[in-house]
């Protein structure tokens, strides 16, 4: 099966200054590829996705990038505030399954 | 949000005894999850439904079974509990998965097994 990790398992960082995390998948089937913010004590909330035809996607703050040829994604999170500490899982699926796999998650710590 | 739906939300019982976790969703999607979250492991998946009657093991199934009788409701059963499956359980839902929809979470079930 499909075999996805994911670095940092902890990030700190200043509010302001941007924050990254990467995710590597093992299977070149994989076509889906979201990412989810958990909150203390929350559910997993979807924040973005993405298609295995798009390389980029951004929605305001939030960037996710795959580069499909080494197999990896990442989320990229510019000027970020307190609100966005939380952990973040990203996950992949594969096209004709119906499983999501998922990386064992990064703690963004943001200091004010 | 989805509407999704997880009772109870909160329960403590003892070692030995069934236990029965209901996943409720109104969103008639076709494919449904359970999960278990601990710390150190991120989220990982115990049993997972295509369609009604229609169910597949994940990766941590033992001491686990479930049932889907309806679109609706997806049950999580600990036939009898031990103090390992004390976790937080999250059920999920998706549109398809074929169709790269996501999965959406419903609120979780705290249980503590003594």
């Amino acid at each position: 099966g499909e075999n996805v990790e994911q670095h940092p398992s902890t990030l700190s960082v200043q509010e302001g200054d941007s924050a990254v995390i990467k995710c590597t998948y093992s299977d070149s089937a994989s076509n889906y590829f979201p990412w989810y913010k958990q909150e203390l004590g929350k559910r997993p909330q979807l924040i973005i996705d993405i298609r295995s035809n798009v390389g980029e996607k951004k929605d305001q703050r939030i960037a996710v990038t795959l580069n499909k040829t080494a197999k990896h994604f990442s989320l990229h999170i510019t000027e970020t505030q307190p609100e966005d500490s939380a952990v973040y899982f990203c996950a992949a699926s594969i096209k004709n399954f119906n499983k999501f796999y998922f990386g064992s998650g990064t703690k963004l710590n943001v200091k004010p | 949000d989805a509407g999704i739906t997880q009772s109870p939300r909160h329960k403590v019982t003892e070692t030995g005894t069934p236990v029965t976790l209901r996943c409720h969703q109104t969103e008639n999607h076709r494919y449904m999850y359970w999960y278990r979250q601990d710390p150190g492991h991120g989220l990982r998946l115990i049993h997972y439904s295509y369609g009604v009657k229609d169910t597949d093991k994940g990766e941590v199934s033992d001491g686990y079974s479930v049932s889907r009788s309806k679109t609706e409701d997806f049950l999580l059963t600990l036939e009898s509990a031990t103090s390992s499956q004390t976790s937080v359980y999250f059920c999920a839902i998706s549109e398809s998965v074929q169709a790269q929809k996501p999965q959406h979470f419903g609120d979780g079930t705290r249980l503590s097994i003594l």
